[in-house]
């Protein structure tokens, strides 16, 4: 079966990092581009960052730029979010996203994790 | 604030056609990327409903259409159901902001 499945989330105090982690099952993880996109709650899906199958380019919402690092590691298939410097609104569940090889659109989706940012 | 508007709802009677609409500009669905529909059912991980303006993954009923013109994208959906009731959002790249954009999402009630 083809799936990503997140972890990694929980509660953090402001200022705090968590690494967020998404393994991947069932396809070819490294001949894929890998996005992360959170929702915060209440609210719509907002996208947070896309790395390229080989790590060569990777792309952040302006909001994440300098806090948020994406990564991957295509022999473990995982893909990896390193968050610095954390706000109350960066509260959000964070879902991992595969890109498909031709148009780009996010084809397989987890179920999320959550992140709170909370005193 | 995203740069893609949608209306934040529309309702349809079951059997219905409602259409979606994703207003963009220039530097996105008007420079010719592609536009992205999703289905949110409530609780859920979104879910890919229309790629590449128009195309369908398997599995998705063609009750599902997409299309796209100048800085505007469209979802309609024909034959309503109970079952159609969720969250949408169109999504595409966006050249200003070198990096992808969602719509700011429809929920859609089925009457």
């Amino acid at each position: 079966e083809v799936q990503v499945v997140e972890s990694g989330g929980g509660l953090v105090q402001p200022g705090g990092s968590l690494r967020l982690s998404c393994a991947a099952s069932g396809f070819t993880f490294s001949s894929h581009g890998m996005n992360w996109v959170r929702q915060a709650p209440g609210k719509g899906l907002e996208w947070v960052s896309y790395i390229t199958s080989g790590s060569t380019t990777k792309w952040y919402a302006d909001s994440m730029k300098g806090r948020f690092t994406v990564s991957r590691d295509n022999a473990k298939n995982s893909l990896y979010l390193q968050m610095n410097s954390l706000r109350a609104e960066d509260t959000a569940v964070y879902y991992c996203a595969r890109a498909t090889l031709m148009s780009r659109a996010f084809d397989i989706w987890g179920q999320g994790t959550m992140v709170t940012v909370s005193s | 604030q995203s740069v893609l508007t949608q209306p934040p709802s529309v309702s349809g009677a079951p059997g219905q056609r409602v259409t979606i609409s994703c207003t963009g500009s220039s530097s996105n669905i008007g420079a010719n990327y592609d536009v992205h529909w999703y289905q949110q059912l409530p609780q859920t991980a979104p879910k890919l409903l229309i790629y590449a303006n128009n195309d369908r993954p398997s599995g998705v009923p063609d009750r599902f259409s997409g299309s796209k013109s100048g800085t505007s994208a469209s979802l309609a959906i024909t034959g309503l159901q109970a079952e159609d009731e969720a969250d949408y959002y169109c999504q595409s790249y966006d050249s200003s902001l070198s990096g992808y954009v969602f719509g700011t999402g429809t929920k859609v009630t089925v009457l």
